[in-house]
């Protein structure tokens, strides 16, 4: 199985400041055969279902704000939130879908300082 | 509009059994690969298995924890998703989400739709 491991556990940013989330997969999840990175970020508030930000490590889904934003490739991502707003406050995990079993991070916990 | 309700969701002694549903709308359910996700309290997403679609003949994959207890299957006429779950143990609590990926836009199997999930209690 693909471990992935987040980093920090936690954090707090004040309002508008950066926010930035790293996740680390034990294998690559590159896929040589389209260049693509199958991983992807999910944010996650109390009660409901995770919510799915970007997917091939840097696109994000439809209707998401373009403050937040993905980078990285083969084992090493980061997710960047621009400028926090308070809608923001949320837990985060990293999820890979190159290979099953499909496996997420143990997750972020993003609060305002 | 999409929607996903899983429905189902109860307490349980361990050992015993439950069912799990999954309705959806909004997409061509006969085509998507769909997939159970359950999330312990506190804890991260777990991915629990996948029934692909009748045309690629209904290919079932299940997460090692699960394996040989939890039966996935699906009817396309009724567009909904199953989840048969037995012998639980308490390690099997957690919200149980329905899901599948590329119905927003094409991602390759990342997870763009969630029902709100369904809570399953294992405990004496």
């Amino acid at each position: 199985d693909i471990l992935m491991t987040q980093s920090p556990d936690s954090l707090a940013v004040s309002l508008g400041e950066r926010a930035t989330i790293n996740c680390k997969s034990s294998q690559s999840v590159l896929y040589s055969g389209n260049s693509k990175n199958y991983f992807g970020w999910y944010q996650q508030k109390p009660g409901q279902p995770p919510k799915l930000l970007i997917y091939w490590a840097s696109n994000r889904e439809p209707g998401v704000p373009d403050r937040f934003s993905g980078s990285g490739s083969g084992t090493d991502f980061t997710l960047t939130i621009s400028s926090l707003q308070a809608e923001d406050v949320a837990v985060y995990y990293c999820q890979q879908y190159y290979s099953i079993p499909w496996t997420f991070g143990q997750g972020t916990k993003v609060e305002i300082k | 509009d999409v929607q996903v309700v899983e429905s189902g969701g109860a307490l349980v002694k361990p050992g015993g059994s439950l069912r799990l549903s999954c309705e959806v709308s909004g997409f061509t359910f006969s085509n998507a690969w769909m997939s159970w996700v359950r999330q312990p309290p506190g804890k991260g997403p777990e991915w629990v298995g996948r029934i692909k679609s009748k045309s690629v003949g209904e290919t079932l994959e299940y997460a090692a924890p699960v394996k040989g207890r939890f039966t996935i299957s699906r009817d396309d006429s009724k567009n909904t998703l199953y989840l048969q779950m037995d012998s639980l143990n308490t390690e099997d609590t957690g919200v149980y989400y329905c899901t599948t990926d590329s119905v927003v836009v094409f991602n390759g199997g990342a997870f763009d739709v969630w029902g709100q999930g369904t809570m399953v209690t294992v405990s004496s």
